[in-house]
């Protein structure tokens, strides 16, 4: 199955809001509320940052928010910081003949 | 505090088969299922499968299927995943990762570099 759709890259400057849209289709992103996030520095391996579309996990700061609309989710960063310049991937639960983990492609979060 | 820790680097020639492990600590090994991702240089990641260490039920990639082996050790609480006639396209990051009942990962290990080289 082909990989979630997020843009290959979003910038913002410190203090803005920018929000990462990850769209799928009505078999997966739009069948489950089981949509997680997760971000990667370089070198790092993956953090995760939101699960079941707009749950934190302990520990992650409130900034952090994502949300479902349809076949596409979000996730949105308040207030930006230049630690937050990181790939960011969305993934889903997708259940057919067999259970997998779908993951987007991938966004480069740029903090001007 | 939850800890996987991985196997190391391993360098392949294609054709050959490659077995990584992932010692897990800090949690009750059969109450979360495993899973595994890899990341291919420059590149997102990518799904490779997963094993519920509960009752040893798998599922794979379907373009993995075959060629891939997920197992688990209770008395070490070691996962392994085992790929076989790898090709140079296998050469990746191959993390392993605590798989939540929501289908999420929350604790990744950090991760085995697999390079596929003649």
């Amino acid at each position: 199955q082909s990989a979630l759709t997020q843009p290959a890259s979003v910038s913002g400057s410190p203090g803005q809001s920018i929000t990462i849209s990850c769209t799928g289709t009505s078999s997966d992103v739009g069948s489950y509320k089981l949509v997680s996030w997760y971000q990667q520095h370089p070198g790092k391996a993956p953090k995760l940052l939101i699960y079941e579309v707009s749950k934190r996990p302990s520990g992650v700061s409130n900034r952090f928010s994502g949300s479902k609309s349809g076949n596409t989710a979000s996730l949105t960063i308040s207030g930006l910081q230049a630690e937050d310049e990181a790939d960011y991937y969305c993934s889903s639960y997708v259940r057919t003949t067999t259970s997998y983990v779908l993951f987007g492609g991938g966004t480069k979060l740029t903090v001007l | 505090q939850v800890q996987l820790v991985q196997s190391g680097a391993e360098v392949k020639k294609p054709g050959a088969s490659v077995k990584l492990s992932c010692k897990t600590s800090g949690y009750t090994f059969n109450t979360y299922g495993v899973t595994w991702v890899r990341q291919a240089p420059g590149q997102g990641l990518e799904w490779i499968g997963w094993i519920s260490v509960y009752n040893g039920k798998t599922d794979y990639a379907e373009k993995l299927q075959g060629r891939v082996t997920m197992t688990t050790d209770t008395s070490t609480t070691t996962a392994f995943m085992e790929l076989r006639s790898l090709g140079s396209d296998d050469t990746a990051i191959y993390f392993c990762a605590r798989l939540r009942s929501g289908w999420d990962i929350d604790f990744w290990g950090q991760g085995a570099l697999v390079t596929v080289s003649s």
